[in-house]
């Protein structure tokens, strides 16, 4: 069973003080790593997929990379509107059709 | 710019009801999801459907079924509302196991 488990499950951060959000999976084969951002009340919205351990890609100031066990999204002097809840999700080899499996999130506070 | 649209925001519903929530994409995409999601349970999978006519059980299937009877529109059915189904509801679609899913806004549905 693929399962996904996210860390810390909450974070508060002031501005301007980086850090990094866990995402540890374990999957039969990993075919991709999902990054989404999700707003209070909204569904979630993409970010960031990754494929293959060593992969990293950046957007604005958030950089996802990724390793064969974890993933870890850097976020680098974030601001007030950063503040969000962070999901992953894993799509595995073996899993039925195109379904992700999707881990707790993060919820990240960011005070001004 | 991809759309994924459910027909309510917020929805009350009586417990005993049977309640229809509707989601429609335009993107052409083969593949559609139900999710719930209730705090500290994350996202979890109810149905999916991989074509027209095609449905498989998620993880929590139970008290629910679903109808895809064209492409772009997947149907969440709860044959009788319970208290226990009160929670946010997220549709999905995806176009294949390397792509991002799109999520709609969200239907928080309150059985009461």
């Amino acid at each position: 069973e693929d399962q996904v488990t996210q860390s810390p499950e909450a974070l508060r951060l002031q501005e301007g003080e980086s850090s990094s959000l866990n995402c540890s999976y374990t999957v039969s084969g990993l075919r991709g790593l999902f990054w989404y951002r999700q707003d209070p009340g909204k569904g979630p919205e993409f970010l960031f997929t990754l494929y293959s351990a060593g992969e990293e890609k950046e957007k604005e100031r958030l950089k996802a990379t990724l390793t064969k066990k974890e993933s870890f999204l850097h976020i680098t002097a974030p601001k007030p509107e950063d503040s969000a809840t962070y999901l992953c999700a894993v799509q595995a080899w073996e899993t039925s059709g195109s379904r992700l499996t999707f881990g707790e999130g993060t919820q990240l506070t960011v005070n001004p | 710019d991809v759309k994924v649209t459910q027909s309510s925001r917020y929805l009350v519903k009586r417990t005993g009801e049977k309640v229809f929530l509707e989601c429609v994409q335009d993107m052409d995409h083969e593949n559609m999801f139900w999710y719930r999601q209730d705090p500290g349970l994350g996202l979890r999978l109810i149905y999916f459907s991989y074509d027209v006519k095609m449905k498989e059980k998620g993880d929590i299937p139970e008290g629910y079924s679903v109808s895809r009877e064209k492409k772009e529109r997947f149907s969440l059915i709860l044959e009788s509302a319970s208290t226990n189904q009160t929670s946010m509801y997220l549709c999905a679609s995806r176009g294949g196991p390397y792509t991002e899913a799109f999520f709609g806004q969200g239907t928080r549905l309150t059985v009461v």
